[in-house]
């Protein structure tokens, strides 16, 4: 089955620690995302990456991390730069770098700060 | 900044009747997105209209687009208790290669 797939589905992380979320798309996509998205709130844009070994930041990437050394896999890191990071975190990809196309999103991880 | 904000931010109707949400958005667009998200899941693309179109149909799915008021609606017909979810504009800009998503409106169909 052709899809985006996110891991694991939740997360507990201790204060101060850092934590990877994984994020695997075979539906050979150049364009992956990563959002986050808070109660009451829309998908906020944290980083996005058009091609491999190219990331941008978005509108909220203090705190976080990423990297895209294959095309299928785009990892986010949370650290512990990130003051309020408990939130349901979304990856998605999309056929090339515009957004002219439609976005596929994994089912999501709920990361709980504990 | 987000580009898109939905109204309203929750809508309650019976099951049979229609759901009209709509999308505001501030800068110039390529194209507007819906999309649907069930609650704790991701979301789903549900249609994509140009800044070229007027009207976009997709089953019981109507998307308006009217740039020169820089909104949006998105009309359900004959609603179904399985179209309860929340439901998400996006834009693009002129400029740039990022999603830009609103706050979406959460709509409940009584069974």
């Amino acid at each position: 089955d052709g899809g985006i797939t996110q891991s694991p589905k939740y997360l507990f992380r201790k204060e101060g620690q850092n934590v990877t979320l994984s994020c695997e798309q075979n539906l050979n996509h150049d364009a992956m995302y990563w959002y986050r998205q808070d109660p009451g709130q829309g998908l906020r844009l944290i980083y996005y990456s058009q091609i491999v070994n190219d990331f941008q930041k978005g509108d909220i990437a203090e705190g976080y991390s990423v990297s895209r050394e294959k095309k299928e896999s785009f990892p986010l890191t949370v650290t512990s730069a990130q003051k309020n990071p408990t939130a349901f975190y979304l990856c998605a990809s999309s056929i090339s770098g515009g957004p002219s196309t439609e976005a596929f999103f994994g089912q999501g991880t709920r990361l709980t700060v504990v | 900044s987000q580009q898109g904000e939905e109204d309203p931010q929750a809508l309650s109707i019976q099951e049979g009747e229609n759901a009209t949400m709509n999308c505001s958005y501030k800068t110039s667009i390529n194209n507007l997105q819906w999309y649907r998200q069930n609650s704790g899941r991701g979301l789903v693309h549900l249609i994509l209209i140009r800044s070229n179109e007027r009207e976009k149909h997709s089953g019981r799915l109507r998307v308006t687009l009217d740039t020169s008021k820089k909104s949006s609606s998105l009309l359900i017909t004959a609603s179904r208790a399985a179209d309860t979810a929340s439901y998400f504009c996006a834009t693009d800009r002129t400029t740039g290669n990022q999603f830009y998503f609103g706050t979406g409106t959460s709509l409940t169909v009584i069974p």
